[in-house]
């Protein structure tokens, strides 16, 4: 079956740090590959996606790509923020499985003034 | 622009009663999906309905769980005998099925606690 695999926190940075958060999948197919964000108090929010190898998804100076050859999809900023403490989630979705998100355990990311 | 709204927010109920959830999708979305998620955990697929259609269930669902979605339009979860076990979040999400890749909104989540 398909899972996801990222690493544990948490993260505790200073702010405008370099951030990466990494993550590895199984797929039986072709996924797509997403990075959610969960604010204090806050539901599941969409930070980027990636729909085939090499794409990259950006958004609010995120990165991350989609390596096919890793079956990886780490999750990049260059310079954090305070406002960016909050739990991650990589996740994958295949379209051939209704398009059922799998998600990782998360990854808290504290970031202190 | 009116996003992904569950009903009620949170729910604390006694060991053996019967609990629903609401979940209104986004308007144009056909799409609906539930998820469980656990504290410190990431969400876990429950059920997804393609319109009115309930698609696939996860064998985490119990013949203790129904989830209906009349007219393709709003969602109902409901437990049955809760147990213990069952306290988490719950949440729904909706999505516009264009083919691989489609992004689903989450809600804000229903939060169960039994006592």
């Amino acid at each position: 079956g398909n899972s996801v695999t990222q690493m544990e926190g948490p993260v505790t940075l200073s702010e405008e740090a370099f951030l990466t958060i990494n993550c590895t999948y199984t797929a039986t197919g072709y996924p797509s590959l997403f990075w959610y964000v969960q604010y204090p108090g806050e539901g599941l929010q969409l930070l980027l996606k990636a729909t085939k190898a090499d794409d990259k998804g950006s958004n609010k100076g995120f990165e991350a790509t989609y390596r096919k050859e890793t079956t990886s999809f780490h999750l990049e900023k260059g310079s954090v923020q305070v406002s960016d403490s909050a739990v991650y989630f990589c996740a994958l979705s295949e379209k051939t499985a209704g398009n059922k998100l799998t998600f990782g355990g998360g990854t808290r990311v504290l970031v202190k003034p | 622009d009116t996003g992904v709204s569950q009903d009620p927010r949170h729910k604390i109920t006694k060991r053996g009663q019967n609990v629903t959830f609401r979940c209104d999708p986004i308007s144009e979305h056909n799409r609906l999906y539930w998820y469980r998620q656990t504290l410190g955990q990431g969400p876990e697929f429950l059920t997804y309905f393609q319109n009115e259609a309930q698609l696939e269930k996860s064998r985490l669902l119990s013949d203790r769980f129904s989830a209906e979605r009349p007219k393709g339009s709003f969602s109902t979860l409901e437990i049955q005998r809760t147990e213990q076990g069952d306290s988490a979040m719950y949440l729904c999400a909706s999505s516009q099925r264009l083919g691989g890749g489609d992004t689903q909104y989450f809600g804000p989540g229903t939060r169960l606690t039994v006592l």
